[in-house]
């Protein structure tokens, strides 16, 4: 059964950095493609970021691009997202998924809250 | 990038009833588009890939069809675990790109 440990969520004020982190179990991570997605309150789906199995290559949505870093660890299992300079509009749900390995997503967290606010 | 856009925004339905939800893309994506469910508090499930193709376990209520710039998922007989918000997703292009969502309600 494919499960995920998400932890690192918090309260942060604007401008402030936080990483999330990302522990999947019930598949060959290191043979994975992961993406992490938000759903900001009273808004839709945004997929935020993508990096392949291997970690050689990753790829941002325009909002988040030079301020987020997506990066892996397959010796541990954990996916990362760090992110810097954040927003108020960054407020929101953050899920960690697995890549169907066509760019679709078959498998989801549960969610990690972070809420940027002064 | 490619922009979905989804239709109604909206739709309130009865159990038993035919449910039809449009996305739309602003360029072609030939049928690399996926539909997704999510429920309040709880994560999103992917229900049809590659347009038509029901995902694993996705009862055969479910079906999906289209390609190009128009889709559409069809839900044949709505359940009451079927009243959710449905998002389409195109894997075209970089960067990924979900549609806003359409809600089913119960009327």
């Amino acid at each position: 059964q494919v499960q995920f440990v998400e932890s690192g969520g918090g309260v942060v004020q604007p401008g402030s950095s936080l990483r999330l982190s990302c522990g999947p179990s019930g598949f060959t991570f290191p043979k994975a493609g992961m993406h992490w997605v938000r759903l900001a309150p009273g808004k839709g789906l945004e997929w935020v970021a993508f990096i392949w199995s291997d970690g050689s290559s990753e790829y941002y949505a325009d909002s988040v691009k030079g301020r987020f870093t997506i990066s892996r660890d397959n010796s541990k299992n954990t996916l990362y997202l760090q992110m810097n300079s954040l927003r108020a509009e960054d407020t929101a749900v953050y899920y960690c998924a697995k890549d169907k390995g066509v760019r679709y997503i078959d498998y989801w967290g549960q969610g990690i809250l972070v809420t940027v606010s002064s | 990038e490619i922009v979905l856009t989804q239709s109604p925004a909206t739709l309130s339905l009865s159990p038993g009833e035919r449910a039809t939800l449009s996305c739309r893309a602003s360029q072609s994506v030939d049928t690399s588009l996926a539909w997704y469910q999510q429920k309040p508090g709880q994560a999103p499930r992917l229900l049809i890939y590659d347009a038509s193709t029901r995902a694993t376990g996705i009862p055969a209520r479910f079906s999906g069809s289209g390609s190009g710039t128009d889709f559409t998922l069809t839900i044949s007989s709505l359940e009451p675990e079927d009243f959710a918000v449905y998002f389409c997703q195109q894997r075209s292009n970089w960067p990924l790109t979900f549609g806003p969502g359409t809600k089913v309600d119960i009327k």
